[in-house]
């Protein structure tokens, strides 16, 4: 069973306030982390694919980063607004086989 | 494209009936992944085919779920008999095999409720 950790839970930010949160899984066998956008009676979205230690990448005011050796990885939000309010789940390639395990996510509210 | 289309969108059915939930994937992928949602369990994967041939069905939760996708454009998720805790929502996501930077794309999801 693939261990994938999302922290925190729940985040309850004012709009304005930059946030972050973590997602960390196994270092060994690691191919590629997934981070998707998940909007209440929507479908998941992709925001970002990673594969290379060190990687940074951002849209907008939202960016994230990883780390392949220890087996983590951050999402920023900066700036955070009442739209940007969702559930942010993270999600490891462990193989070639292009199967996405999801961690239990991270559910943010942005107060105006 | 039209993205990967479910349907339906939301169905009821009596506890014992069948459910067949459907999936069209995005022209040209070859991998198709079924999820389902819970409060419990958060997004699980159910079963993943690739070429339209079944790889990992180790998430189905047991014999009354099956899952087909007799060609490249389709697949059903069935249920059989149907159980109140059954009653989720699930997901279809589709992805093409190009490379390590690819995205999977998910549909609207069907909301299944059994009573």
């Amino acid at each position: 069973i693939l261990n994938v950790e999302q922290s925190p839970q729940s985040l309850h930010v004012q709009e304005g306030d930059s946030t972050n949160f973590t997602c960390s899984f196994p270092s060994s066998n690691f191919y590629a982390l997934h981070w998707y956008r998940w909007e209440t009676a929507k479908s998941p979205e992709a925001l970002f694919v990673m594969t290379l230690n060190g990687d940074e990448k951002k849209k907008g005011r939202i960016s994230a980063t990883l780390n392949t050796k220890e087996g983590y990885s951050y999402l920023y939000i900066k700036g955070s607004q009442p739209e940007d309010s969702a559930t942010y789940l993270c999600a490891p390639r462990m193989d070639s086989s292009y199967k996405l395990i999801f961690g239990s996510g991270t559910r943010l509210l942005v107060r105006p | 494209d039209a993205g990967v289309i479910q349907s339906p969108r939301h169905e009821v059915t009596e506890m014992g009936q069948e459910v067949t939930l459907r999936c069209k994937p995005i022209s040209g992928h070859d991998y198709l992944f079924w999820y389902r949602q819970t409060m419990m369990r958060g997004l699980e994967l159910l079963i993943y085919f690739n070429n339209n041939v079944p790889i990992d069905d180790s998430g189905m939760p047991e014999d009354r779920f099956s899952a087909k996708m007799p060609n490249a454009s389709f697949s059903t998720l069935k249920i059989q008999p149907s159980e109140p805790r059954d009653s989720a929502v699930y997901f279809c996501a589709s992805t093409r095999s190009t490379g390590v930077n690819t995205e999977a794309f998910f549909g609207q999801g069907t909301r299944l409720t059994v009573v």
